[in-house]
């Protein structure tokens, strides 16, 4: 079956930038998207098909997908920023498939 | 405006059977393009996806899964209609529906109900 590893947990000061990496075997042959989860909050849709925002969402976000690994930076990051992290790919055998998602701690 | 929505119980005995219902509006479950997920987060651990449905009513289910899913969907009543059988206090979750936006090798939920939590307990 089809993986996606994450780390667990990324710290970042305010004002830098956050990388969040997301990696499978040839995802850069998938499309990949993220979602941010604040706590008891729904997840919400932050790029779509590898590097697309959706309408709303701040251009500090921004995603890239090659090799076999996925990145969504955050640049200037705001302590409004802080969540959790969560990369989406669709497999042929699997389906859906979540990566273990990223808390993203901004000190 | 999109809008989806989760009913049902709170919370269920070991062993019944949940059945959680998604009813969606601002989009119709006959569009070709859009389909329903069923996605679950346990507490302290990652998003799961369970299953989905799309408007010619092709289903899939989460591999792990797959022997205790069922979903469904009632068009005209704009709902979506999961069933999870022989429950066990792991199963306890927050269940969300999600609304799919599929093209050639694209999928991902642009819009999410504000999702209801199971907990699974005597």
């Amino acid at each position: 079956s089809y993986e996606l590893t994450q780390p667990p947990s990324v710290s970042v000061s305010p004002g830098q930038t956050a990388s969040i990496t997301c990696s499978g075997d040839k995802l850069g042959d998938k499309y990949a998207c993220w979602y941010q989860q604040k706590p008891g909050q729904s997840p919400v849709l932050v790029i779509s098909q590898d590097t697309k925002r959706p309408s709303g969402i701040p251009e500090r976000f921004s995603g890239s997908n090659s090799g076999n690994t996925a990145t969504l930076t955050i640049s200037g990051t705001q302590a409004i920023d802080e969540a959790d992290y969560y990369c989406q790919a669709w497999d042929s055998s699997t389906y859906v498939v979540f990566g273990g998602g990223t808390k993203l701690t901004v000190l | 405006q999109v809008t989806l929505k989760e009913s049902g119980p709170v919370l269920v005995k070991p062993t019944e059977t949940l059945t959680l219902t998604c009813t969606v509006s601002g989009f119709s479950l006959s569009n070709a393009r859009m389909g329903v997920s069923w996605i679950r987060r346990s507490p302290g651990k990652a998003l799961e996806w369970l299953a989905h449905i799309f408007s010619n009513d092709e289903k899939s289910y989460s591999t792990s899964l797959k022997s205790r899913l069922t979903i469904s969907k009632d068009t005209s009543k704009s709902q979506v209609v999961l069933t999870m059988t022989n429950m066990d206090p792991v199963d306890t979750a927050t269940y969300y529906c999600a609304r799919i936006r599929v093209a050639s090798g694209i999928y991902y939920f642009d819009y999410w109900g504000q999702g209801t939590l199971v907990t699974v307990s005597s």
